[in-house]
């Protein structure tokens, strides 16, 4: 049992470049979210997906979209990257609303 | 508004408790987490405690909350150098919907001295 998982593991972009970071979950949730990881500022929402079909904006969600392409595939997109993207991106996902998350291990991305 | 506020870094020794702090604003929170995430890794999901709870104890973890004073705390007993990580304290927002969200705080880093 996988759990989340999310490719690249790293990644290295031009500005101005444009990508796509894939996560999947193969444990049947409803619930999926994109988070990105800066020092210092802890956790902070970019989009969520409530279930297959629906999506919303968190805290940051300037600057990415997402697509919940199916129950188990949620992808948050640059259009065109920005030094300020460069970050740590977690996906995670829920069975339920108030269930815990279990978080994918991360990509790790640097815009120069 | 949401937000919740952690201590950014605590040391302790090895054996002796260790005790993470964390506050938040949202009284209508279900739900309150802790998440531990080791280096390079994700975050995994340690323990939670519902609102209506006190107190919730699992092994060497115990779990204090005073909601009066929205205060949430970590104990962690007889520490170990394998504790040593970020521990992240996160609270449920529901705004209607079919999901809630969570929002987290910046993360305390826990040292463990041998």
């Amino acid at each position: 049992n996988a759990g989340v998982t999310q490719t690249p593991k790293f990644q290295v972009l031009k500005t101005g470049q444009s990508m796509t970071l894939q996560c999947a979950q193969d444990m049947n949730h409803n619930s999926m979210y994109w988070y990105r990881q800066d020092p210092g500022m802890g956790l902070r929402l970019i989009y969520y997906s409530a279930s297959e079909g629906t999506t919303d904006k968190g805290e940051v969600p300037n600057g990415y979209n997402v697509s919940r392409l199916n129950k188990r595939e949620f992808s948050l997109r640059l259009e065109s990257a920005a030094p300020s993207q460069t970050s740590v991106y977690f996906c995670a996902s829920s069975r339920d609303r108030d269930d815990g998350y279990t978080f994918g291990s991360g990509t790790r991305l640097t815009v120069v | 508004g949401e937000d919740v506020e952690q201590s950014l870094f605590l040391s302790v020794r090895e054996g002796d408790s260790s005790v993470i702090n964390c506050t938040y604003t949202d009284s209508s929170s279900t739900y309150l987490y802790w998440y531990k995430q080791e280096p390079g890794a994700g975050l995994q999901l340690l323990t939670y405690i519902f609102s209506n709870m006190d107190m919730k104890q699992d092994q060497r973890l115990t779990v204090l909350l005073n909601k009066k004073d929205k205060h949430l705390s970590l104990r962690i007993a007889d520490t170990q150098t394998g504790d040593s990580a970020i521990y992240f304290c996160a609270e449920s927002i529901r705004r209607g919907g079919a999901t809630n969200k969570l929002i987290f705080g910046t993360g305390t880093l826990l040292a463990v001295q041998p």
